[in-house]
């Protein structure tokens, strides 16, 4: 079975806080992972990919640790506008012929 | 390109109606996913087509949902009859499917309300 865990939260913080969401995936044989943004009443997109030596990308730090199946994403210096829905994203296959599953999602709500 | 087009954006109808979901994905890409999404629920994969064929309908509820591909370019999802319980946001996603441009974008999805 195909499973994205991840805590729903909601986490509120301050702004300028640092904020980590973490999420778990149940088939060791998952190839490609992400996390993908959603805004209230809007479609998700993409945020970033997620690869083995992590990576970063300005505020955002993600992490992949393959021999616990688990994925986090770090948010460094938190502004008002990443207040959103943050979703764990798991290739099961990946590349060709692969199956996008997402966790619920994590809410994220930054306060002033 | 335009991106991944859904009609209609917004639909209500009644208990026991057919319901017809469109979606044209952007051109050049090979897959094209169907998700429901519910407070409840959240994001579920429905079915997931590779070069217009269905590769997963695992996720597809019942008999009652049903999903066509006949070219690139369009897909459908049709619920007949549809229940108050089908009532949720769907969205139509696609993507190129390549190790290079892994990204799936998504359509503005369509709010569905069943009565």
């Amino acid at each position: 079975r195909k499973e994205v865990e991840q805590d729903p939260g909601p986490f509120n913080v301050p702004e300028g806080a640092t904020v980590a969401f973490n999420c778990t995936y149940s088939n060791s044989a998952s190839q490609s992972f992400f996390w993908y943004r959603q805004d209230c009443r809007k479609e998700p997109k993409l945020l970033m990919s997620v690869y083995s030596s992590g990576n970063e990308d300005g505020r955002f730090t993600a992490q992949l640790n393959r021999a616990s199946q688990y994925i986090s994403l770090l948010i460094r210096d938190s502004k008002l506008s990443d207040s959103a829905t943050y979703l764990c994203v798991v290739d099961f296959y990946g590349g060709s012929q692969g199956n996008l599953i997402f966790g619920k999602g994590t809410k994220l709500s930054v306060k002033p | 390109d335009a991106g991944v087009i859904q009609s209609p954006r917004h639909e209500v109808t009644e208990m026991g109606q057919e319901v017809t979901l469109r979606c044209k994905p952007i051109s050049g890409h090979n897959s094209l996913f169907w998700y429901r999404q519910t407070m409840m629920r959240g994001l579920e994969l429905l079915i997931y087509f590779n070069n217009n064929v269905p590769i997963d309908d695992s996720g597809m509820p019942e008999d009652r949902f049903s999903a066509k591909m006949p070219n690139a370019s369009f897909s459908t999802l049709k619920i007949q009859p549809s229940e108050p319980r089908d009532s949720a946001v769907y969205f139509c996603a696609s993507r190129e499917d390549s190790w290079a441009s892994p990204e799936a974008f998504f359509g503005q999805g369509t709010r569905l309300t069943v009565v």
